[in-house]
């Protein structure tokens, strides 16, 4: 089992719609979360980070599941510009070499 | 504001060839990281340093040295290229400690042919 899994879609879905993808994580042990966006070609950029009380940024909400240990991210009412590919981060540990990057989940939100 | 600095943009070098790519922050962050990421994958870490004269391995060290004599520079030495290394570098930094997120430069596209 990887340590970070996303599913790497691509999800496809109209302007306006609520999407949410989740990312599995498999060291119990992890410390932090964070999601990060991506544009094609660009450098991953910080969206935010997960709490475990679950945070909300606009139209962002991001959750934290420590039972079955996994993260997710909704967007609602999505804009074209929202399409990016979304990674996931954990740090598993006290260390940096347990900082670990999904693979991303790809976003397409057609007009 | 400047923040992550990387130079050159895009490389291309010949197999055993090596070069040395530049990262620089100038918000005195103490956490340096330099990863690469090969296509439709995530990055992988290949070094990282927590403080000026701090360097440690990440997973994909191999073929790769660094160094940070400074706060603000942390350049990634390749010495003998290959096929492998072909991939985009991204530099990022960090306030604190590994729970802090991370600012990343734009990225050096290299090629090794």
């Amino acid at each position: 089992r990887k340590e970070v899994e996303q599913d790497p879609g691509p999800f496809n879905v109209p302007e306006g719609a609520t999407v949410a993808f989740n990312c599995t994580y498999s060291n119990s042990a992890s410390q932090s979360f964070f999601w990060y966006r991506q544009d094609c070609r660009k450098e991953p950029k910080l969206l935010m980070s997960v709490y475990s009380s679950g945070n909300e940024d606009g139209r962002f909400t991001a959750q934290l599941n420590r039972a079955s240990q996994y993260i997710s991210l909704l967007i609602r009412d999505s804009k074209l510009s929202d399409s990016a590919t979304y990674l996931c981060v954990v740090n598993g540990g006290s260390s940096a070499s347990k900082i670990i990057f999904g693979s991303g989940t790809r976003l397409s939100i057609r007009p | 504001n400047a923040g992550v600095t990387q130079t050159p943009k895009f490389r291309i070098l010949k197999i055993g060839q090596s070069m040395t790519l530049q990262c620089t922050q100038d918000m005195n962050h103490n956490y340096m990281y330099w990863y690469r990421q090969d296509p439709g994958m995530g990055l992988k870490l290949i070094y990282y340093s927590v403080g000026a004269g701090i360097t440690d391995k990440g997973e994909v060290p191999n073929g790769y040295n660094v160094s940070r004599s400074t706060t603000e520079d942390f350049p990634l030495r390749l010495e003998l290229a290959a096929p492998s290394q072909t991939s985009v570098y991204f530099c990022a930094s960090s306030y604190g400690g590994m729970d802090q997120p991370q600012h990343f430069g734009d990225g050096t596209r290299l090629s090794i042919l």
